[in-house]
Parts: structure tokens; sequence; C-alpha cells
């Protein structure tokens, strides 16, 4: 067991490109989730996949955001034009699939600046 | 709709002094209560949470925390705090349910721990 990565960890690039961020959740965790967390504040909710199936997605995810999960495996948070407000850290949790009550293991996190 | 009030931003305290951080929810339904830690450029780590039961729920490191129903609070505490408890501290509810277990977060706290 070797933990929820994420790459990169850190990411600086300039108004208007694309970027895209990859988790890797612990192994047969079933749940993946996405979350932001900008200074000062805790972490928001943005999406949640149970296996390859995205079955929530927060309001604070515009149509510029898209996250993927193929495989029920990895999964991509794509972030398109990005605008000087997407500048936060994305974090990545995975948990197993017993109970929703369950334990959410985070990545150390992506963190994004967008000059 | 859930909501979580962590009371104080900053809590500064010495060593082997005890210490409280505050946390109050609100949720229409019932809920599930987690506190996590954050160590600087480190991911989240869930020091306790509570489920059910018991409403005094202890954790790793020393903490513990109690659920209190009436008050709608779950504060944290440890009766003698180390150099090493510096961080950042997040209490979270999960209002179980179809909320496909998305956690919500309270503002954090931090604590600091002098010598």
């Amino acid at each position: 067991d070797t933990g929820v990565s994420q790459n990169p960890r850190h990411k600086i690039t300039k108004r208007g490109q694309n970027v895209t961020f990859r988790c890797d959740p612990i192994s047969e965790h079933n749940r993946l989730y996405w979350y932001r967390q900008t200074l000062g504040q805790g972490p928001e909710f943005l999406t949640y996949f149970q296996n390859e199936a995205q079955l929530e997605k927060s309001r604070l995810l515009s149509d510029r955001f898209s996250a993927e999960r193929p495989k029920g495996s990895f999964s991509t948070l794509e972030i398109q034009r990005t605008e000087q407000g997407d500048s936060a850290m994305y974090l990545c949790a995975s948990s197993p699939a017993m109970m929703y009550t369950d334990t959410q293991y985070f990545g150390p996190g992506t963190r994004l600046t967008v000059l | 709709a859930q909501s979580v009030t962590q009371l104080d931003s900053q809590v500064p305290v010495f060593e082997e002094a005890p210490v409280e951080l505050r946390c109050n929810y609100s949720s229409s339904v019932s809920v599930y209560l987690f506190w996590y830690v954050q160590y600087p450029n480190q991911g989240l780590q869930l020091l306790l949470k509570y489920l059910s039961g018991s409403t005094l729920v202890k954790g790793i490191n020393g903490f513990e925390a109690e659920f209190n129903k009436s008050q709608t609070s779950f504060h944290l505490r440890k009766p003698s705090v180390h150099i090493s408890d510096t961080a950042e501290y997040f209490c979270a509810v999960n209002a179980g349910g179809t909320s496909y277990g998305k956690l919500t977060f309270g503002q954090g706290t931090i604590l600091t721990v002098h010598p």
C-alpha cells in the first residue's frame, strides 16, 4: 500500500493554457474524490467516481473542468483555458467500496499557480 | 445541506499544555464527523471519526473528540501537546445517504505549539 499519489506536485501555467493532473488511488479502492483547496480555506468537493462512473459533480466544476477515470483506476482532472481564479491545491482522495463513511485517504495534492 | 464552522482560525499554545479546537456543524440529516490533520507539504491524514455509539472518540497521537448532538459540536482535544502537533486541523462532516460520502470541511484551525 503506497498511498494515494498525485502528479505533478506543482504546476505553474499562464492564463489561458490547459493543464492536466493525475491521481493514482490506493489499489482496489473503488471510490475516488477530487477536492479543491484555496489559501486559508478547507477543501471543497469537486467530483466523485465510483469505479469508472462519475456520479456527482459540484457546481464549482465549471464546463472548463473535466475529470475522467478510465477503467476505474487512475483519474485525471483537466482544466481548459485556465484563469487566475483556478490557482489552488487540487486534492485527490480514495476510499474502499464498503461504506460511504469509510475513511478517505488523501494524496499530497497538486498545487496550481496560474500567472 | 450541511456546513461546518471552526471557531478559531489560529490557536497558539505552549508545549505540554492542553488544547481544544472547536467545531460546530449544521445538517438536516444524520451526520458522520471527522477530524483531519494536514502537516506542511503533506496530504490530509485522518485523526478520528464519529459514526455512531459512544460520543467520546479516541484517535491517533493522543487526540480525542466529543460528539454533542444538542450543541451540534465535535470539539477536538488533547491533554498535552507536543511541538510535532503543529499543523492545520480540519473538521469535516459526511451527510451519508445520497451524498456519496463527500466531505464538507470547515475552514481549518492552525495549531502552533511553542516550546
